[in-house]
């Protein structure tokens, strides 16, 4: 079945910590995964996709697929990064471009 | 604002109510998808269009709602005979398929509430 798991609700940092929001996906194919990202009181929006190999906004995220981890990553956590964080994988058969999210973790960057 | 839009952005009806949502999508954008999404999930898929034609719907999709997307333009969800378990947050993403890559661009959404 294709799956994507984030086993924190919730992660409390302190600015200019560092910032690890965990992501772990289940598919049998070759995945394609993102991380979107949803300020408050906006809509969600892409932060970026394994394939760009980009940082954006000082955001990382490395497709581990031993682990089948995307784990995203910030070495200095900023208060405006504070908002829910959702990994995605595009999932299914062919071309669709449907999207499996995971439940989401609010990272929340305490001054 | 060029991004998608969706109407109403909120909704209170009735169990047992019929109710349609509208989404835009971005100008020329060939694939438009709904996605619901309840308190403290992610968003999970529902339906998706390339075009006018309807390619994949989830077993989520009761034969309750359906989807339309007349002309390529915009579309339309409805559901028939709402019940309590209807309340969402109801999605709407458009993307333009290029070159193999594809950004969903998400709408403000509109959130259902069934009493």
């Amino acid at each position: 079945a294709q799956r994507v798991t984030q086993p924190e609700k919730l992660l409390s940092v302190f600015k200019g910590a560092p910032v690890e929001l965990k992501c772990n996906y289940s598919y049998s194919g070759s995945p394609e995964l993102f991380w979107y990202v949803q300020y408050s009181r906006q809509r969600l929006q892409l932060l970026l996709r394994h394939i760009s190999r980009e940082s954006i906004k000082g955001f990382t995220a490395d497709l581990n697929k031993g682990e089948t981890s995307f784990h995203l990553k910030k070495p200095f956590a900023q208060e405006e990064d504070s908002a829910m964080y959702y990994c995605a994988l595009r999932g299914g058969s062919g071309n669709t471009g449907k999207l499996i999210f995971g439940q989401g973790t609010t990272l929340q960057v305490k001054p | 604002d060029t991004g998608v839009s969706q109407n109403p952005r909120h909704k209170i009806t009735k169990r047992g109510q019929n109710v349609t949502f509208r989404c835009d999508p971005i100008s020329e954008h060939n694939r438009l998808y709904w996605y619901r999404q309840t308190l403290g999930q992610g968003p999970e898929f529902l339906t998706y269009f390339q075009n006018e034609a309807q390619l994949e719907k989830s077993r989520l999709l009761s034969d309750r709602f359906s989807a339309e997307r007349p002309k390529g333009s915009f579309s339309t969800l409805e559901i028939q005979r709402t019940e309590q378990g209807d309340s969402a947050m109801y999605l709407c993403a458009s993307s333009l398929v290029q070159g193999g890559q594809e950004t969903q661009y998400f709408g403000p959404g509109t959130r259902l509430l069934v009493l």
